[in-house]
């Protein structure tokens, strides 16, 4: 069964708009969620992430937003750019030994146009 | 810094033979991790390691060895490759005193078993 789970495949925007990027999770033990990017043949480099104690976390660009009644995560981008076309994976943690071994989502590939 | 490499890139086995898969990190971090990723699915832990000399099992561990002898490697092996373990392969590793608990991957090796 997969507990952490990214809906939507793919999403396509304009540059320059707002990207938003979901992530639901089934584990209510999940404490620690972060969010990556991966460029085709690339490892996946770290964006942002949240405790459960937040509900929003921003750097710069990348705002992230949970939601621990819903069980929903999501990545806002604003503005949008090109070279933020990759694909996105969010992941879960429910780690109280250090280890922080993460779930991942599936993936949504994000395509900003230009 | 290198951070963290992977060796090879790529690599083509027929079933039945076997193979390691070497990772290096020069971060000198106390944790290591080798994930897989298959089409439409998001990255699955193998193994994982703590700290030199101890390993783990992670979610999908079967069919696959892992030795951590020093600090800075980390060695995934298949001691007899099977066409289900076509995959590419991801090797990370975190600093346990970072306040994001993020990992960095490695580029990643693409392992094709016919």
């Amino acid at each position: 069964d997969q507990q952490v789970k990214q809906n939507s495949p793919s999403l396509s925007v304009q540059e320059g708009r707002i990207s938003i990027l979901n992530c639901d999770y089934t584990n209510s033990m999940f404490d620690y969620f972060l969010w990556y990017k991966k460029y085709p043949a690339e490892g996946p480099t770290f964006l942002i992430s949240i405790s459960s104690i937040k509900d929003k976390n921003e750097d710069g660009r990348f705002t992230v937003f949970l939601n621990k009644s819903a069980k929903h995560l999501s990545l806002h981008i604003v503005p949008s750019q090109p070279g933020d076309s990759a694909v996105y994976f969010c992941a879960a943690s429910t780690d109280t030994s250090g280890t922080y071994k993460y779930i991942f989502g599936t993936g949504t590939r994000l395509k900003v146009l230009a | 810094n290198a951070g963290v490499t992977q060796t090879p890139k790529f690599r083509v086995l027929k079933t039945g033979q076997s193979m390691t898969l070497l990772c290096a990190q020069d971060m000198n971090h106390e944790y290591m991790y080798w994930y897989r990723q298959d089409p439409g699915m998001g990255l699955r832990l193998i193994h994982y390691s703590v700290g030199e000399g101890t390993t783990a099992k992670g979610e999908v561990p079967d069919g696959y060895n892992v030795s951590r002898l020093k600090k800075q490697n980390f060695l995934l092996g298949l001691e007899s490759a099977a066409p289900s373990q076509t995959s590419v392969y991801f090797c990370a590793s975190r600093d346990s005193r970072s306040s994001y608990n993020e990992q960095f991957f490695g580029p990643g090796t693409r392992l094709t078993v016919l």
